[in-house]
């Protein structure tokens, strides 16, 4: 069965620092791969989204980049980090079948930015 | 471009009481649609999803019914719990017209009380 990871669940960083935060899929071959950050209360913004290694396409205009250096992780990054950065970050998957596809999304990373 | 649009939150009903979140949508093709539900704390799951006109998703005593002539998704069950007070999120799907990538909802939060 296929699982997603994400961590750490909880960060804690002062603005200015980097961020790293990691995403990785067991059991699937190459998966669709999604960033969203969820503001508290609010629904979900799409970050970013990746169909293959090295192919990676931003949704919005920002100071966060991502990667996927291979199949089956995704990595969100910083170089310096902002006050607004602080959400719930999620990463999914998803497999393209027929016309559709289910997006399967991590259990998340809580980033608090002060 | 596509778009959902959800029933604005919070809802807050007693045990056993029934409930209908409002979804309906836009879209240039024929999506598939689902409904999501976010747990305290959580990532995402999927509860039900319909691929076509008139198909009835349902599981866990939820059930939506997509009907393609009203553009809506309405989320329905009989009889809430407790465990159900959730985030709930409608989303929409079509790989011909967005490459794969989900629409969400703003998201609908349900608090049940005993």
């Amino acid at each position: 069965s296929q699982t997603i990871h994400q961590w750490p669940a909880t960060l804690v960083q002062p603005v200015g620092s980097p961020l790293s935060l990691e995403c990785t899929v067991e059991g699937t071959s190459n998966p669709n791969l999604y960033w969203y950050r969820q503001a508290a209360g609010r629904g979900l913004q799409l970050l970013f989204y990746s169909v293959g290694i090295g192919q990676i396409s931003s949704e919005v205009p920002q100071n966060l980049s991502a990667s996927r250096p291979q199949d089956r992780q995704f990595i969100l990054s910083s170089k310096k980090l902002l006050l607004s950065d602080s959400g719930f970050y999620l990463c999914a998957w998803s497999v393209t079948s027929g016309r559709q596809d289910t997006q399967y999304f991590g259990p998340g990373t809580r980033l608090t930015v002060l | 471009g596509n778009s959902v649009t959800q029933m604005e939150g919070p809802v807050t009903l007693s045990e056993e009481a029934f409930l209908t979140i409002n979804c309906t949508y836009t879209a240039t093709g024929y999506p598939s649609l689902f409904w999501y539900v976010q747990y305290p704390g959580e990532g995402l799951q999927l509860l039900l999803k319909a691929t076509k006109a008139d198909d009835k998703g349902s599981n866990k005593g939820f059930e939506a019914t997509y009907r393609k002539e009203t553009t809506s998704f309405h989320l329905e069950k009989g009889s809430v719990q407790v465990s159900d007070s959730a985030v709930y999120f409608c989303a929409l799907s079509d790989i011909n017209t967005n490459a794969g990538k989900s629409t969400f909802g703003d998201g609908t939060t349900l608090t049940v009380k005993p």
